[in-house]
């Protein structure tokens, strides 16, 4: 199984800052296989970059995934009031899906 | 509207059983295919099971294998998890997503969420 590893496990950050996220794979994944989640405090998670570096639906463009292998990274180039949440990055193989443990991105 | 709502999540005692649903409704359910995916209490987010839009393709978490079973019906629009043999461990809150597959691209990924379904597991 591959395990993602997250880092840091808390990011603490002033609006208007620039956040990376770091997401480390065991073994290589494919970039087609890994995707970034958002989620709010009692709410679902919501899908925000497929296939390492493809933005979903209405996602604002200051959000950016990139990465390949076993390295990939979700930036955020000017952090909003609404952006400070959990943030996971999830890969796909071998018939199972893996989840990282989250970052916390929260106001400094 | 385009939606899933989970249902179904309550309190059971070790070893019981429970049943949870998935409404579909806004978008053709018999395309999609489904997860379930589960979030312990202050955790992270756990894969569970998966099944195919004919429901010929199944997989399931190791956790969970032997124990839980994941199926649908097309014609209700619904998606159903039947839990047994339930652990303290599975405590958490049940969310059911379409599962998107692209044949092009192969990207992978959870489109639309549920908003979720608590399940505990206490004596």
């Amino acid at each position: 199984e591959i395990v993602l590893t997250q880092s840091p496990g808390t990011l603490s950050l002033s609006p208007g800052e620039r956040a990376t996220l770091s997401c480390r794979a065991s073994q290589s994944v494919s970039s087609s296989y890994l995707a970034w989640y958002q989620q709010k405090p009692g709410q679902a998670p919501r899908l925000l970059i497929y296939g390492a570096s493809s933005r979903a639906t209405g996602i604002p463009d200051r959000f950016s995934g990139s990465g390949s292998g076993t390295d990939f990274t979700l930036t955020i180039s000017r952090l909003e009031p609404e952006d400070f949440a959990v943030y996971y990055c999830q890969q796909y193989g071998s018939s199972s899906w893996t989840f990282g443990q989250g970052t916390k991105v929260e106001i400094k | 509207q385009v939606q899933l709502v989970e249902s179904g999540g309550g309190l059971v005692k070790p070893g019981g059983s429970l049943r949870l649903s998935c409404a579909a409704s806004g978008f053709t359910f018999s395309d999609y295919y489904m997860s379930w995916i589960r979030q312990a209490p202050g955790k992270g987010l756990e894969w569970v099971s998966y099944i195919s839009s004919s429901g010929s393709t199944i997989y399931y978490a190791d956790s969970v294998k032997g124990r839980f079973t994941i199926s649908r019906d097309n014609a209700k629009n619904s998606l159903y998890l039947q839990m047994n043999s339930l652990r303290a461990e599975d405590t958490a809150v049940y969310y059911c997503a379409t599962t998107y597959y692209d044949y092009v691209s192969l990207d992978w990924y959870f489109d639309l969420w549920g908003r979720g379904t608590l399940v505990t597991v206490s004596s």
